[in-house]
């Protein structure tokens, strides 16, 4: 069974710091990992996708990387910002019998103040 | 130009009704899915059709049924509503994985609270 797990839980840091979210995953047979961003009340904003024949991804000051043979993915934030402030999701595209299942982290919950 | 559209926002209702959530893409995705997120926000998939037939169904009650006419379009209904089934309810959908594979889009959600 395929778990995901995100460290920390919780992140606050003042604006302008560089900053790291850990993923870690338990079955290395996955299509590809996806990370989210979901503000309060509000639904979930692809950020990255990695396949997995790729080892990282980078959008602005977002840069994704995957390790697949030790399950674990980093998401790394450059120069944040208060409107980086949101709960951070990785997820993994799990071989399912076959299928695809999206199977999600219990995700990172970031704040950053000005 | 909405990708991944749920209908309705909001929805509160008394134990015991009957309600359904339509949720439509325009992405030309095979696979449609239903997650719930819970009140600890935790997501975990519920549901998944590939071209209107159902592939996955993680031991969701009886009392929700999905259905797809299409593959644009996956709706979930459910019956005798209980006071747990409050939560977050999301859609959305993939592409077969390959040449032109984004990843999962998701609707922005359908909050249903039970009273």
């Amino acid at each position: 069974k395929q778990e995901v797990t995100q460290i920390p839980a919780a992140l606050s840091v003042p604006e302008g710091e560089n900053l790291v979210l850990n993923c870690s995953f338990t079955d290395s047979a996955i299509y590809n990992l996806q990370w989210f961003r979901q503000d309060p009340g509000k639904g979930l904003t692809s950020l990255l996708l990695i396949q997995s024949s790729q080892r990282e991804q980078t959008s602005g000051r977002l840069n994704a990387s995957l390790d697949k043979s030790s399950g674990r993915s980093t998401l790394y934030i450059a120069a944040s910002q208060p409107g980086d402030s949101a709960t951070y999701l990785c997820a993994v595209d799990h071989m399912n019998t076959g299928f695809q299942k999206l199977v999600f982290g219990t995700g990172t919950r970031l704040l950053v103040s000005p | 130009d909405t990708a991944v559209s749920q209908t309705p926002k909001y929805l509160v209702t008394q134990m015991g009704n009957d309600k359904s959530i339509k949720c439509e893409q325009n992405l030309g995705h095979d696979t449609m899915y239903w997650y719930k997120q819970d009140s600890k926000k935790f997501l975990k998939i519920m549901f998944s059709y590939n071209n209107k037939e159902l592939i996955i169904n993680e031991t969701v009650p009886n009392r929700f049924s999905p259905k797809s006419p299409d593959k644009a379009h996956l709706n979930l209904h459910i019956n005798s509503l209980e006071l747990g089934d409050s939560a977050v309810y999301f859609c959305a959908s993939s592409q077969d994985p390959g040449v032109g594979y984004y990843g999962y889009t998701f609707g922005s959600g359908t909050r249903l609270t039970v009273v």
